[in-house]
């Protein structure tokens, strides 16, 4: 299985400041019969369901605000919040899709 | 715009199966993994498994022996059985279209499940 590691578990950043998030996994996540980076990012927020942030590593899912970008390839990745909002704290989880079983990063917590 | 709902009981007793569905409303159920995903009480995301449109399965092989994904495209629901289940399968279940190029894009509210 691939094992996905986030770094920080936690971190508190005040409003208008960058956070920065980071997901390693254990083998590369190049699906090669697209040549796409199978990486996800989800925001999950109290009494709500996950949402998807990015996929293919750096692409926003439609309606996610633009400070919200991915970054990274191979197995080293990268999701930053370029201008904290209150709205925004919130478990940030990585995922990778490139194979199966599918499997998450722990998890990192968003405080202000 | 595709939507999900999960449908289930809330409470199971200790070593009973645990049943859930999910019903799909919108778009096509074809060319897409149906997953079930779960969140322990103060703990991550699990990826429980899929089933595809065509009734294949993959299941995560810590629940292999429990678990059954099944899919009925004509009254458009998905539903999970998990067998035996313990304390530690008290959790908030969502299911998920896993669209396989773009993650997992659509997700239900969830349901919680209590063990006891």
């Amino acid at each position: 299985d691939i094992v996905m590691t986030q770094s920080p578990d936690s971190l508190a950043v005040s409003l208008g400041e960058r956070a920065t998030i980071n997901c390693k996994s254990s083998q590369s996540l190049l699906y090669t019969s697209s040549s796409k980076t199978h990486l996800a990012w989800y925001q999950l927020r109290p009494g709500q369901p996950p949402k998807l942030l990015i996929y293919w590593a750096s692409i926003r899912e439609s309606g996610v605000p633009d400070r919200f970008s991915g970054s990274g390839s191979g197995t080293d990745f990268t999701l930053t919040i370029s201008s904290l909002q209150a709205e925004d704290v919130a478990l940030y989880f990585c995922q990778q899709y490139s194979t199966t079983p599918r499997t998450f990063g722990q998890g990192t917590r968003v405080e202000i | 715009q595709v939507q999900l709902q999960e449908s289930g009981p809330g409470l199971v007793k200790p070593s009973e199966t645990l049943s859930l569905t999910c019903i799909v409303s919108g778009g096509t159920m074809s060319s897409h993994y149906w997953s079930w995903i779960r969140q322990p009480p103060g703990k991550g995301l699990e990826w429980m498994g899929y089933v595809s449109d065509s009734g294949n399965t993959n299941y995560n092989s810590s629940l292999k022996s429990r678990i059954t994904i099944s899919v009925d495209t004509s009254k458009r629901h998905f539903s999970l059985k998990l067998m035996s289940v313990v304390a530690a399968d008290a959790a908030v279940y969502y299911c998920a279209r896993d669209s396989r190029f773009y993650g997992l894009d659509v997700w239900g509210q969830g349901t919680t499940v209590i063990v006891s």
